[in-house]
């Protein structure tokens, strides 16, 4: 079956303009969650989504915001971008929220470049 | 603050056994452990979890130490492809903000 799917992989952009990331999970699963990757801080939580709510958020400013469709489809954007955000985001899929025993299914990442 | 302590690096040799150590004191009884490692230029994968008891799958075994404070994860025969950062986080039924460490940077000698 078909992989988590994020899309663009490359994107660069300029500071203060806004970046729309998305995140296709794997058919079925419900669960979509966020991840910013960089080399200093390592792979950080952003937030988890099911069922189109917000479950969990982690500690990121208010200009990164997510939103999930009800095909479980989801999207993350940040506004008024800064240099520290260049990372890899990843998005990772799960069949159920709240799951210990869940496997997580990551995708390949989004990785942005701030200039 | 991540909830797994685990050494920055580690190397072996091809086609031997490799012990991955992670510590976990804090632990509480609804939290499973969690393996995934990443490979350059890719997300992370799945690897193997586990709750109490030692678990076993294609990849890898699970060691779980009696009072769960500190797992193992096994490699039976190392190969270069398994040449990785590996994580060992904890997930809990209740709560889905999953922390990351920073790892266990595993390299492997041809």
């Amino acid at each position: 079956k078909a992989g988590v799917t994020q899309t663009p992989r490359y994107l660069i952009k300029t500071r203060g303009q806004q970046v729309t990331l998305s995140c296709s999970p794997i058919s079925g699963h419900r669960s979509v969650s966020w991840y910013q990757q960089t080399p200093g801080q390592g792979l950080q939580f952003l937030f988890e989504y099911f069922s189109e709510t917000q479950r969990n958020k982690g500690n990121f400013p208010g200009r990164f915001s997510g939103r999930q469709f009800s095909n479980s489809r989801s999207e993350m954007n940040v506004s008024t971008l800064e240099l520290g955000d260049s990372a890899l985001y990843l998005c990772a899929s799960s069949r159920l929220a709240g799951q210990g025993a869940g496997e997580l299914f990551f995708g390949e990442g989004s990785r942005l470049t701030v200039l | 603050d991540a909830k797994t302590t685990q050494p920055n690096s580690m190397e072996s040799n091809e086609e031997e056994p490799v012990h991955l150590p992670c510590n976990h004191s804090t632990i509480s009884g609804t939290d499973y452990i969690h393996w995934y490692r990443q490979l350059p230029s890719q997300g992370p994968e799945y690897v193997i979890h586990g709750l109490t008891s030692n678990v076993n799958n294609r990849m890898a075994s699970l060691a779980i130490a009696e009072d769960r404070k500190s797992s193992t994860l096994i490699l039976h025969r190392a190969t270069l492809r398994d040449a990785a950062v590996y994580y060992c986080i904890l997930r809990d039924n209740r709560d889905d903000k999953i922390i990351f460490g920073k790892g266990t940077r595993l390299h492997i000698l041809p």
